[in-house]
């Protein structure tokens, strides 16, 4: 089975700069998470989805970042402008009520890592 | 509100010795409980996962936790770690519409 498909795998950029994430989740599965991993901390729940609507959107920035879920299907994450503490791994999740906690109900993508300079 | 406290963010320790890496959670409804291990640049992969059932859980490449509720813990142990066991863990706690509440994460460090 597929998993979560994420890229870019490495991002580079300058303050003040913007910059994008995109993630494919797993075919059938409507709820999607963005996950904010800065080094040395676990993840943090930026932002969930269900199909095409936000479902907790809490603990994220809105003055800077932003994400959607257009069609329901994958998503894109954007930072503008970023800053220097945007510096982290940026996880993509998928699940599925149907499927729940098994095997292939929760799934990780391999992140983007972010840094900012 | 859940939240998830591991207690050591370093543990160094020998190759074929036993190992425990400790978790503590905090949360006002039932919850489901997690280990994910992370690999240096690689992704999160799910070592095991506690839902209902037997407090013993097995997962893969050897690891165990045992759900206690009364102490709210869930700690993770091997009884003979490798060199490939080197990475980060973290343990996670997972509720209401299936959001993760991760740990700070322990560094095990298996010296040979």
């Amino acid at each position: 089975e597929a998993g979560v498909a994420q890229s870019p795998r490495y991002k580079i950029i300058e303050k003040r700069q913007s910059v994008a994430f995109w993630c494919n989740p797993i075919s059938g599965h409507a709820t999607l998470y963005w996950y904010q991993q800065i080094l040395g901390q676990g993840p943090k729940l930026l932002i969930q989805f269900q199909n095409n609507g936000v479902v907790d959107d809490s603990q994220l920035p809105k003055d800077r970042f932003s994400a959607e879920r257009l069609k329901g299907v994958d998503s894109t994450l954007k930072i503008q402008p970023a800053k220097l503490e945007d510096s982290a791994v940026y996880l993509c999740a998928s699940s599925s009520l149907r499927t729940g906690f098994s095997n292939y109900g929760y799934t990780f993508g391999s992140g983007t890592r972010l840094t900012v300079v | 509100a859940q939240s998830v406290t591991q207690l050591d963010s370093q543990v160094p320790v020998f190759e074929e010795a036993p190992v425990e890496l400790r978790c503590n959670y905090s949360s006002s409804v039932s919850v489901y409980l997690f280990w994910y291990v992370q690999y240096p640049n690689q992704g999160l992969q799910l070592l095991l996962k506690y839902l209902s059932g037997s407090t013993l859980v097995k997962g893969i490449n050897g690891f165990e936790a045992e759900f206690n509720k009364s102490q709210t813990s869930f700690h993770l142990r091997k009884p003979s770690v490798h060199i490939s066991d080197t990475a980060e863990y973290f343990c996670a706690v997972s509720g209401i519409f299936n959001k993760f509440y991760f740990g700070s994460g322990t560094k095990l460090n298996v010296k040979p």
